[in-house]
């Protein structure tokens, strides 16, 4: 079954404080590797989308990375506006529709 | 402007009734969607349609029906709607590509409480 794992599921962090989110996937014939930021009572927001292993993409302090069978989304000197649930998802095999996994609400304190 | 557009926002409704949301997209995507999104904050899909015919229908009880009259709009009726139902209800948009599935672009939910 095509699955999207993303680790960890809360981050709190001081404003400055670099680090990193995981997205781990196990859907077969990959087609796309998506990022997306969700603000409490909002819809989700696009950010990146990764199509092949080692393509990165960079967003102000943002930066996507993906490998063969992960992707990271590195947040560098995150300010408290980077507070946000941060969504990965993965194109089906199809390439009808999007499988999401469960976010990483990230918390930054200044 | 807005992009993709679902209404209403808030939906309370009792168990029994009928309701309907609606969405409409003036990106002129193909490929519009309906995901839900549940308490614990996960997004499944539930529905895709390309230019107004039904692609996918993931596994959601026949009580739950898309209607896309144009490919601009998707609409969602849900008839004798049941406590589970609560949750948010999310359209999106995406255009067409030979990569397959592309970036979606989301509304922002329909908040169904179910009492």
């Amino acid at each position: 079954e095509d699955q999207v794992t993303q680790s960890p599921e809360a981050l709190r962090l001081q404003e400055g404080e670099s680090s990193s989110l995981n997205c781990s996937y196990t859907v077969s014939g990959l087609r796309g590797l998506f990022w997306y930021r969700q603000d409490p009572g909002k819809g989700p927001e696009f950010l990146f989308t990764l199509y092949s292993a080692g393509e990165e993409k960079e967003k102000e302090r943002l930066k996507a990375t993906l490998t063969k069978k992960e992707s990271f989304l590195h947040i560098t000197a995150p300010k408290p506006e980077d507070s946000a649930t941060y969504l990965c998802a993965g194109g089906n095999q199809a390439g009808t529709a999007l499988i999401f996994g469960k976010g990483t609400t990230l918390s930054v304190s200044s | 402007d807005t992009a993709v557009s679902q209404t209403p926002k808030y939906l309370v409704t009792q168990m029994g009734n009928d309701k309907s949301i609606k969405c409409e997209q003036n990106l002129g995507h193909d490929t519009m969607y309906w995901y839900k999104q549940d308490s614990k904050k996960f997004l499944k899909i539930m529905f895709s349609y390309n230019n107004k015919e039904l692609i996918i229908n993931e596994t959601v009880p026949n009580r739950f029906s898309p209607k896309s009259p144009d490919k601009a709009h998707l609409n969602l009726h849900i008839n004798s709607l049941e406590l589970g139902d609560s949750a948010v209800y999310f359209c999106a948009s995406s255009p067409t590509s030979d990569l397959g599935v592309t970036e979606a672009f989301f509304g922002q939910g329909t908040r169904l409480t179910v009492v």
